[in-house]
Protein backbone atom coordinates (compact mmCIF):
# COMPACT_ATOMS: atom_id res chain seq x y z
CA UNK A 1 0.00 0.00 0.00
CA UNK A 2 0.86 3.75 -0.69
CA UNK A 3 1.63 5.51 2.77
CA UNK A 4 1.11 8.95 3.11
CA UNK A 5 2.70 10.90 5.14
CA UNK A 6 1.45 14.94 5.86
CA UNK A 7 3.53 17.31 7.65
CA UNK A 8 2.57 19.00 10.23
CA UNK A 9 -0.46 17.47 11.96
CA UNK A 10 -1.29 20.86 13.38
CA UNK A 11 -0.66 24.32 11.63
CA UNK A 12 -2.01 27.82 13.86
CA UNK A 13 -1.70 30.53 11.75
CA UNK A 14 -2.40 34.02 11.49
CA UNK A 15 -5.00 35.51 9.30
CA UNK A 16 -3.32 37.09 6.51
CA UNK A 17 -0.22 34.90 6.77
CA UNK A 18 0.43 32.63 4.38
CA UNK A 19 1.06 28.67 5.18
CA UNK A 20 2.49 25.35 3.94
CA UNK A 21 1.30 21.79 4.06
CA UNK A 22 3.76 18.41 2.81
CA UNK A 23 2.36 15.30 1.61
CA UNK A 24 4.87 12.87 0.91
CA UNK A 25 4.06 9.30 -0.89
CA UNK A 26 6.07 6.06 0.20
CA UNK A 27 5.75 5.67 -3.53
CA UNK A 28 6.14 7.74 -6.58
CA UNK A 29 2.48 9.04 -7.79
CA UNK A 30 3.14 10.23 -11.77
CA UNK A 31 1.01 8.08 -13.67
CA UNK A 32 2.07 7.35 -17.27
CA UNK A 33 -0.32 9.60 -18.73
CA UNK A 34 1.29 12.53 -17.83
CA UNK A 35 -0.45 13.82 -14.31
CA UNK A 36 0.68 13.28 -10.58
CA UNK A 37 -2.21 10.90 -8.99
CA UNK A 38 -2.19 13.11 -5.75
CA UNK A 39 -5.47 15.18 -4.71
CA UNK A 40 -6.36 17.82 -1.77
CA UNK A 41 -9.52 18.17 0.15
CA UNK A 42 -10.38 20.28 3.02
CA UNK A 43 -12.61 19.35 5.80
CA UNK A 44 -14.24 22.20 7.51
CA UNK A 45 -15.26 21.65 11.11
CA UNK A 46 -19.05 19.35 10.92
CA UNK A 47 -18.73 19.06 6.82
CA UNK A 48 -17.75 16.79 4.05
CA UNK A 49 -14.65 16.79 2.11
CA UNK A 50 -14.66 19.28 -0.16
CA UNK A 51 -12.24 19.16 -2.90
CA UNK A 52 -9.01 21.60 -3.16
CA UNK A 53 -6.47 20.31 -5.59
CA UNK A 54 -6.42 17.88 -8.20
CA UNK A 55 -3.80 15.90 -10.02
CA UNK A 56 -1.16 17.64 -7.96
CA UNK A 57 -1.65 21.53 -8.95
CA UNK A 58 -5.07 21.82 -10.80
CA UNK A 59 -7.61 24.22 -8.39
CA UNK A 60 -11.43 22.70 -8.47
CA UNK A 61 -13.89 24.89 -9.46
CA UNK A 62 -14.56 27.85 -6.59
CA UNK A 63 -11.74 27.12 -5.14
CA UNK A 64 -9.66 30.94 -4.15
CA UNK A 65 -6.65 31.30 -6.05
CA UNK A 66 -5.15 31.78 -2.81
CA UNK A 67 -4.86 28.05 -2.42
CA UNK A 68 -1.95 26.28 -5.00
CA UNK A 69 -0.61 23.01 -5.18
CA UNK A 70 2.73 21.69 -6.59
CA UNK A 71 5.58 19.21 -7.00
CA UNK A 72 5.77 15.60 -8.40
CA UNK A 73 6.77 12.23 -8.25
CA UNK A 74 6.78 11.75 -3.72
CA UNK A 75 6.83 15.27 -2.69
CA UNK A 76 3.55 17.90 -2.58
CA UNK A 77 2.87 20.88 -0.97
CA UNK A 78 -0.10 22.70 -0.49
CA UNK A 79 0.08 26.13 0.06
CA UNK A 80 -2.12 29.36 1.24
CA UNK A 81 -1.05 32.86 0.12
CA UNK A 82 -3.13 34.05 2.66
CA UNK A 83 -4.90 32.54 5.09
CA UNK A 84 -8.22 33.61 5.98
CA UNK A 85 -10.88 32.14 9.38
CA UNK A 86 -13.21 30.55 6.96
CA UNK A 87 -9.73 28.29 5.77
CA UNK A 88 -10.12 26.55 9.12
CA UNK A 89 -10.46 22.66 9.14
CA UNK A 90 -8.42 19.64 8.53
CA UNK A 91 -6.41 18.91 5.32
CA UNK A 92 -5.88 15.99 3.35
CA UNK A 93 -4.01 15.06 0.79
CA UNK A 94 -4.85 11.66 -0.96
CA UNK A 95 -2.89 9.43 -3.64
CA UNK A 96 -5.49 7.62 -6.74
CA UNK A 97 -3.11 6.07 -8.65
CA UNK A 98 -3.32 3.03 -6.65
CA UNK A 99 -5.43 0.71 -4.70
CA UNK A 100 -6.63 0.88 -1.70
CA UNK A 101 -6.53 4.60 -2.30
CA UNK A 102 -5.12 6.14 0.69
CA UNK A 103 -5.31 9.42 2.64
CA UNK A 104 -2.75 11.41 4.38
CA UNK A 105 -3.40 11.94 8.08
CA UNK A 106 -4.87 14.92 7.98
CA UNK A 107 -3.27 18.71 9.14
CA UNK A 108 -5.36 20.60 11.43
CA UNK A 109 -5.42 24.28 10.62
CA UNK A 110 -6.14 26.78 12.99
CA UNK A 111 -6.43 30.63 13.80
CA UNK A 112 -3.93 32.08 15.99
CA UNK B 1 -28.44 21.15 -7.73
CA UNK B 2 -26.04 18.70 -8.02
CA UNK B 3 -26.31 16.38 -4.51
CA UNK B 4 -25.42 13.32 -2.69
CA UNK B 5 -27.61 11.91 -0.21
CA UNK B 6 -26.99 9.06 2.15
CA UNK B 7 -29.31 7.27 4.02
CA UNK B 8 -29.85 3.90 5.84
CA UNK B 9 -27.26 4.10 8.73
CA UNK B 10 -28.30 3.64 12.62
CA UNK B 11 -27.22 1.20 15.29
CA UNK B 12 -26.32 -2.23 14.70
CA UNK B 13 -25.35 -4.98 17.04
CA UNK B 14 -21.42 -6.62 16.05
CA UNK B 15 -21.83 -9.38 13.33
CA UNK B 16 -24.78 -7.43 11.87
CA UNK B 17 -25.84 -6.24 8.66
CA UNK B 18 -26.77 -2.55 7.71
CA UNK B 19 -27.50 -1.41 3.44
CA UNK B 20 -26.47 2.23 3.09
CA UNK B 21 -28.14 3.90 0.24
CA UNK B 22 -26.95 7.43 -1.54
CA UNK B 23 -29.33 9.12 -4.10
CA UNK B 24 -27.99 11.03 -6.63
CA UNK B 25 -30.08 14.05 -8.51
CA UNK B 26 -29.20 16.43 -10.98
CA UNK B 27 -26.27 14.45 -12.68
CA UNK B 28 -26.21 12.26 -15.02
CA UNK B 29 -25.52 9.36 -12.48
CA UNK B 30 -24.79 6.30 -15.23
CA UNK B 31 -21.98 8.48 -16.51
CA UNK B 32 -19.77 8.82 -13.50
CA UNK B 33 -17.64 5.92 -10.99
CA UNK B 34 -18.75 6.59 -7.26
CA UNK B 35 -16.64 5.95 -3.69
CA UNK B 36 -17.39 5.40 -0.54
CA UNK B 37 -15.34 7.32 2.16
CA UNK B 38 -15.54 6.25 6.06
CA UNK B 39 -14.18 8.39 8.66
CA UNK B 40 -13.73 6.95 12.14
CA UNK B 41 -15.02 9.25 15.49
CA UNK B 42 -12.47 11.51 15.96
CA UNK B 43 -10.56 10.15 12.86
CA UNK B 44 -9.12 10.54 9.55
CA UNK B 45 -10.39 9.63 5.80
CA UNK B 46 -10.35 6.04 4.67
CA UNK B 47 -11.02 4.75 1.23
CA UNK B 48 -13.45 1.67 1.58
CA UNK B 49 -14.74 0.73 -2.04
CA UNK B 50 -15.25 1.95 -5.44
CA UNK B 51 -17.80 1.54 -8.30
CA UNK B 52 -17.41 1.68 -12.19
CA UNK B 53 -20.17 3.41 -14.16
CA UNK B 54 -21.76 0.09 -15.55
CA UNK B 55 -21.72 -1.47 -11.74
CA UNK B 56 -19.11 -4.00 -13.99
CA UNK B 57 -15.91 -3.43 -11.57
CA UNK B 58 -16.14 -2.91 -7.98
CA UNK B 59 -12.46 -1.92 -5.62
CA UNK B 60 -12.30 -2.74 -1.75
CA UNK B 61 -10.07 -2.02 0.70
CA UNK B 62 -8.42 -5.30 2.24
CA UNK B 63 -10.50 -5.02 5.80
CA UNK B 64 -13.87 -5.21 3.99
CA UNK B 65 -13.47 -7.60 1.41
CA UNK B 66 -15.83 -10.32 1.90
CA UNK B 67 -17.93 -8.10 4.43
CA UNK B 68 -19.35 -5.34 2.13
CA UNK B 69 -20.33 -5.09 -1.26
CA UNK B 70 -20.56 -1.96 -3.37
CA UNK B 71 -23.54 -1.67 -6.17
CA UNK B 72 -25.66 0.63 -7.99
CA UNK B 73 -28.98 0.82 -9.05
CA UNK B 74 -28.30 3.38 -12.47
CA UNK B 75 -32.81 3.43 -13.21
CA UNK B 76 -32.53 4.67 -9.75
CA UNK B 77 -29.65 6.91 -9.66
CA UNK B 78 -28.74 5.57 -6.37
CA UNK B 79 -25.57 3.96 -4.76
CA UNK B 80 -25.26 1.47 -2.29
CA UNK B 81 -23.23 -0.57 0.05
CA UNK B 82 -24.43 -3.64 1.79
CA UNK B 83 -22.05 -4.19 4.80
CA UNK B 84 -22.03 -7.85 6.20
CA UNK B 85 -20.25 -8.94 9.59
CA UNK B 86 -20.12 -5.41 11.08
CA UNK B 87 -17.61 -5.13 13.63
CA UNK B 88 -16.96 -1.91 16.69
CA UNK B 89 -14.14 -0.42 14.06
CA UNK B 90 -16.62 -0.24 11.46
CA UNK B 91 -18.17 2.74 13.04
CA UNK B 92 -17.68 5.82 11.15
CA UNK B 93 -19.60 8.57 9.13
CA UNK B 94 -19.58 6.73 5.32
CA UNK B 95 -19.33 9.25 3.00
CA UNK B 96 -20.42 8.38 -1.09
CA UNK B 97 -18.68 10.64 -3.32
CA UNK B 98 -18.87 10.79 -7.26
CA UNK B 99 -15.81 10.53 -9.28
CA UNK B 100 -15.05 13.04 -12.00
CA UNK B 101 -11.41 12.85 -13.64
CA UNK B 102 -10.49 10.80 -10.80
CA UNK B 103 -11.21 12.83 -8.19
CA UNK B 104 -14.28 13.40 -5.86
CA UNK B 105 -15.91 16.54 -6.99
CA UNK B 106 -19.31 16.09 -4.90
CA UNK B 107 -19.63 14.42 -1.19
CA UNK B 108 -22.79 13.49 0.60
CA UNK B 109 -23.32 14.43 4.19
CA UNK B 110 -22.63 11.07 5.52
CA UNK B 111 -24.78 8.49 7.17
CA UNK B 112 -23.51 7.27 10.83
CA UNK B 113 -23.12 3.61 11.58
CA UNK B 114 -22.74 2.43 15.30
CA UNK B 115 -21.77 -1.04 16.02
CA UNK B 116 -22.60 -1.58 19.24
CA UNK B 117 -23.79 -4.19 21.64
Amino acid sequence: DIVMTQSPLSLPVTPGEPASISCRSSQGLFHSNGYNCLDWYLQKPGQPPQLLIYLGSNRASGVPDRFSGSGSGTDFTLKISRVEADDVGIYYCMQHLQVPLTFGQGTRLEIK
Amino acid sequence: EVQLVESGGGLVQPGGSLRLSCAASEFIFNKYSMRWVRQAPGKGLEWVASINPDGSEEYYVDFVKGRFTVSRDNAKNSLYLQMNSLRAEDTAVYYCARLSNHVCDIWGQGATVTVSS
